[in-house]
């Protein structure tokens, strides 16, 4: 089974520190994604990569990066936490071929104090 | 680009009675459609997909939808709705590009089982 595990299910940061958010998935896919869900709005895409070192942005990327250093392994970077990025963050992967779906990580629910 | 629309933000049943979630997309050319579920507190998990070869799908957990290109509908249905079933559905259609597949998701449809 396709496994992508996410760092943190709950993480509390303060008001302008540098946040991490981690991914990884084990079944060697080429495209990986980070989204925000919040209530009422579904689904947000923040930014995907298709391949080692390249990033696109998505459909939120203000006051966010991210980083794939290696195919596994997809970071979201926060750089200075805000309240309004309190949220619940999704990991996905897919192999990227026609029809391919995605796969979830579990969320990582973080609150900007 | 894509967008689907989710017609209900909320949908109630009785446990035993059918579910209709419904689903509506655009697209200029043939999508993959599919069907997630999520469980409070948990990720999505893919409840079925449609990719051309059959216009009824079969899913997990006794969900079936039914692709219909005349109404760029891709509604989900469950015969007899089960307590477990309470959950987030989401709707969402793909589109394959050089960069590999982008994905558009509806807002979701909270579902609620009665007991």
């Amino acid at each position: 089974d396709v496994k992508v595990t996410q760092s943190s299910r709950y993480l509390v940061k303060r008001t302008g520190e540098k946040v991490f958010l981690e991914c990884v998935q084990d079944m060697d896919h080429e495209n990986m994604f980070w989204y925000r869900q919040d209530p009422g709005l579904g689904l947000r895409l923040i930014y995907f990569s298709y391949d080692v070192k390249m990033k696109e942005k998505g459909d939120i990327p203000e006051g966010y990066s991210v980083s794939r250093e290696k195919k596994e392994r997809f970071s979201l970077i926060l750089e200075s936490a805000s309240t309004n990025q309190t949220s619940m963050y999704l990991c996905a992967s897919s192999s990227g071929g026609t029809n391919a779906e995605q796969y979830f990580g579990p969320g990582t629910r973080l609150t900007v104090t | 680009a894509q967008s689907v629309t989710q017609l209900d933000s909320h949908v109630s049943v009785s446990e035993g009675t059918p579910v209709l979630l419904r689903c509506n997309y655009s697209s200029s050319y043939s999508p993959s459609l599919f069907w997630y579920v999520q469980h409070p507190n948990k990720g999505l998990q893919l409840l079925l997909k449609y990719t051309s070869a059959a216009t009824l799908v079969k899913g997990i957990n006794g969900f079936e939808a039914e692709f219909k290109k005349s109404e760029t509908s891709f509604h989900l249905t469950k015969p007899s709705a089960h307590m477990s079933d309470a959950a987030e559905y989401f709707c969402v259609v793909s589109d394959f590009l050089n960069t590999g597949n982008q994905f558009y998701f509806g807002t979701g449809t909270s579902l609620t089982v009665i007991p």
